[in-house]
This record gives structure tokens, C-alpha cells and sequence, in this order.
């Protein structure tokens, strides 16, 4: 069955460390997403995709990049950790020939200590 | 940029009785309303969606109703259950942004015996 997968699912950092959170989706959707979600704020947008090398800021795009390669990753790299992208990320996928539903992995906990 | 409120941000009611989550958005433009539904540790899950040319939607026990003029829309939940206890996030995509979601911060739902 496809699905859409994330690693690490924990991870504790130290700030100012590189970190990079996986993303993989066997859907072959061209849409992918990252969220991160603190309480209070819902789900933010980071950054997303509409295909293989194409790249967008979101929302809350500071300080978070990514790359896509190819259809099936979406890496999340946060260049220096700080203590406040202390998250919880989530990424998701969607098809983009028209259908909006888009589809969530089960999260990557981030702790920056 | 699109902007979504959700209402209220908690919410108890007791089983078998009907919950009311209401979000507005900014942007008229808009024309896919997705609802999504957390469970505790668990990712966010869609569960019913209407689009702009539909004024209201349902499946079994939930319900949604867009009113465009006012640009707001609710999720409904007949007969709540303990099972319905969760976060709701609803959500806003504006055309042509291939699928890109924005959304409200989230309801929590707490249905009691």
C-alpha cells in the first residue's frame, strides 16, 4: 500500500547543530509539504513542493530548508538548531492533478536542547 | 496571504449531544474547506471536505456548511461519541496554489460520559 513515511520519528539535538527530518511518500504525488505544529498555533507551513526541483517558502520558512530531487523525498533541513524549532514537523503529500486532499506522515518530535 | 480563525479553541460536550466548530477565512477566493481530525499522538487525518460550489456536505454523523458571502464554515458532529474526543483543524486552499492549505489553530473536543 502507498504511504508516506517520516525518520527519524524522535530526535533531540543541541542548538546549533545541522538536523535533517525525512520525508518519503510512495503515492507519486508531485505536492509535498512541512509543517510544524506547536500548541496554540495549529499546523504552520514551512516550506512545499509542487515537483522535482521546485521549492517554496512558506509561512515560517526561517531558518528551514529543503530540496527535491525526486518525486518520492522531501527533506527538511534546519540549518542551525535553535530552541525554538523545539516541534513537532509533520510532513504531508497531495496529488496535483487537481485532488487538494492532502495526506499526513506521523510526525517527527524535535527537541533542541 | 489567506487567514483562518477556528472557534472555540476547546469544547466539552457530553455524549450524544452535537458539537459546532466554526472558521472563517479571509481570502473569497477560496474554494476547498478541508476538516481534519488529530487523535492524541496521531496525524491529522482528513475527515470530511466541501468545495465552494457545494453549500453543505455530510457523512453519517458529521456535517459541513459553508456560507460564502460570510465566508465562514462549520463542522457539525451529531450524537457525539467518546471516540469523536480529538483536535479539529479546519483548513482554507485559495486556486491555483496546488493544494497549499491554510489553517485554523484547532478545536479541542472532549465528549463526556
Amino acid at each position: 500500500d502507498a504511504e508516506i513515511t517520516q525518520s527519524p520519528r524522535h530526535k533531540i539535538t543541541e542548538t546549533g547543530r545541522q538536523v535533517t527530518l525525512a520525508c518519503h511518500q510512495t503515492w507519486n504525488h508531485n505536492n509535498m509539504f512541512w509543517y510544524r505544529q506547536d500548541l496554540g498555533h495549529g499546523l504552520r507551513l514551512i516550506h512545499y513542493s509542487y515537483g522535482v526541483q521546485d521549492t517554496n517558502k512558506g509561512e515560517v520558512s526561517d531558518g528551514y530548508s529543503v530540496s527535491r530531487s525526486n518525486t518520492e523525498d522531501l527533506p527538511l533541513t534546519l540549518e542551525s538548531a535553535a530552541s525554538s524549532q523545539t516541534s513537532v514537523y509533520f510532513c504531508a503529500s497531495s496529488d496535483g492533478s487537481g485532488a487538494y486532499e492532502q495526506y499526513f506522515g506521523p510526525g517527527t518530535r524535535l527537541t533542541v536542547t | 496571504g489567506e487567514n483562518v480563525e477556528q472557534h472555540p479553541s476547546t469544547l466539552s460536550v457530553q455524549e450524544g449531544d452535537s458539537a459546532v466548530i466554526k472558521c472563517t477565512y479571509s481570502d473569497s477566493a477560496s474554494n476547498y474547506f478541508p476538516w481534519y481530525k488529530q487523535e492524541l499522538g496521531k496525524r491529522p487525518q482528513l475527515i470530511i471536505d466541501i468545495r465552494s460550489n457545494v453549500g453543505e456536505k455530510k457523512d453519517q454523523r458529521i456535517a459541513v456548511t459553508l456560507n460564502k458571502t460570510a465566508k465562514h464554515f462549520s463542522l457539525h458532529i451529531t450524537e457525539t461519541q467518546p471516540e469523536d474526543s480529538a483536535v479539529y483543524f479546519c483548513a482554507a486552499s485559495i486556486p491555483g496554489t496546488a493544494s497549499k492549505l491554510t489553517f485554523g489553530t484547532g478545536t479541542r473536543l472532549q465528549v463526556t460520559l
